[in-house]
Formats: structure tokens, C-alpha cells, sequence
């Protein structure tokens, strides 16, 4: 499987401020993509990171608020915008190498205060 | 609108036992289903998974068994050890997208 690096594990922001996520990856994939789980939630898919285009939203979610970048087949950002307490949460990048399966980073530990 | 639910937040048994973890779906677009195994303060690690031209997949210890007719899904642990405490979700994805819906998860503690 795909060894997926993320960077930083945790941090802990102030609000109004934005906090940029790194995604490496040890092969070239497709498919990469951005996942939050809030406290307590599931996973909830926030975006498809396209290389070379701009990334694909799901419902609820805006380019403004969470911009992500994409310049190769190995790595991603997802940056989180003007944070608030209730962007609180568990940030995970994966990628789909083997067929169907998806590979998921560590997360990264978000606490806004 | 959950389209993937795990409806037991957690489960409980004895060390050697079969755990039992349950799934439901409602897309009938679903066409293939994975369950991840996650600890604390790390990502969901891949466990196993299942197309939906089949009705069983095994792999160890791990068995999944899927229910098209009644959208529904379960993963067998046999025997199950202590190692497997852990937080349990099911995900389903609606062709090759690379997209998955995933469950709430379930809690399973396995007592030595």
C-alpha cells in the first residue's frame, strides 16, 4: 500500500487565522483526497484534489474556506481558511493505488481556540 | 441523510469470542463496501472489503458478508483478540469514483 506522510500531526491555531496541511505520498497516484471527522462524527469527504486543475467540492464545502492545491502526483496541501472553533477536527488525506482501495494518512489534530 | 449507518456505537466481547459488526446502506448505487479499523491519533487503516457481485469475502480472522437485497453488511472477527479494540467504520462507494460514505463506526473492545 501507499505510504502517505502528513504534515503537521497537530496543531493548535487561534481563530481568524489559517493553517495549510501538507500530503506526500511515496508513489504517484490519481486519486488523492481531503477528508474531515469532527468530534465524535464520521468521515466526511471534503474534496477531490486534482492535479493540474482545481479540486472538486462536495456539498458544503467552498474553495474560500478550504483551498487545496495540487501541483503533482505526490503531493497535496489543504489549507483551512479564517479558522473557527468548530473547524475543530481530524483533517485525513488518502488516495485511492490498489484498484478500489483507498490508503488514509495519520490526520492531522486540529484545535482552534 | 445517513446513507451508511452503524447503528451499534459499540460492542463489547470476550477475548477468542466472534465480534460482530453490523452495517446498513440505503444508495442502491453502492457497488462496493470497506471497513477500516482506526486507533486513536492514527488514520483509518484498511481492513477488508467487497464487491457487490459478491456475498462473502474472508481474509484471516476477518470475514465480511454483504446483503444486497436487504442493504446490509457485517464484518466477522473470529477468533478476536485484544489488539482488535478499536474504533470500526464501514464505507461504501458508489462506482469507481474514489469517493466513500462512510458510517458513523463502532467502538469494539475486546476484554482479555
Amino acid at each position: 500500500s501507499a505510504v502517505i506522510s502528513q504534515k503537521p500531526s497537530r496543531d493548535i491555531c487561534q481563530r481568524g487565522t489559517s493553517l495549510t496541511i501538507q500530503c506526500q505520498v511515496d508513489s504517484q497516484v490519481t486519486m488523492m483526497f481531503w477528508y474531515r471527522q469532527q468530534p465524535g462524527q464520521s468521515l466526511t469527504l471534503i474534496a477531490t484534489a486534482n492535479q493540474g486543475s482545481e479540486a472538486t467540492y462536495e456539498s458544503g464545502f467552498v474553495i474560500d474556506k478550504f483551498p487545496i492545491s495540487r501541483p503533482n502526483l505526490t503531493f497535496s496541501t489543504l489549507t483551512v481558511s479564517n479558522m473557527s472553533p468548530e473547524d475543530s477536527s481530524i483533517y485525513l488525506c488518502s488516495v485511492e493505488d490498489r484498484g478500489r482501495l483507498t490508503d488514509f494518512g495519520s490526520g492531522t489534530r486540529l484545535t482552534v481556540v | 441523510d445517513q446513507q451508511v449507518k452503524q447503528n451499534s456505537p459499540s460492542l463489547s466481547v470476550q477475548e477468542g469470542r466472534i465480534s460482530i459488526l453490523n452495517c446498513d446502506y440505503t444508495n442502491s448505487m453502492f457497488d462496493y463496501f470497506l471497513w477500516y479499523k482506526k486507533y486513536p491519533a492514527e488514520g483509518p487503516t484498511f481492513l477488508i472489503s467487497i464487491s457487490s457481485i459478491k456475498d462473502k469475502n474472508e481474509d484471516g480472522r476477518f470475514t465480511v458478508f454483504l446483503n444486497k437485497s436487504a442493504k446490509h453488511l457485517s464484518l466477522h472477527i473470529v477468533p478476536s483478540q485484544p489488539g482488535d479494540s478499536a474504533v470500526y467504520f464501514c464505507a461504501a462507494q458508489a462506482g469507481n469514483t474514489g469517493k466513500l460514505i462512510f458510517g458513523q463506526g463502532t467502538t469494539l473492545q475486546v476484554k482479555p
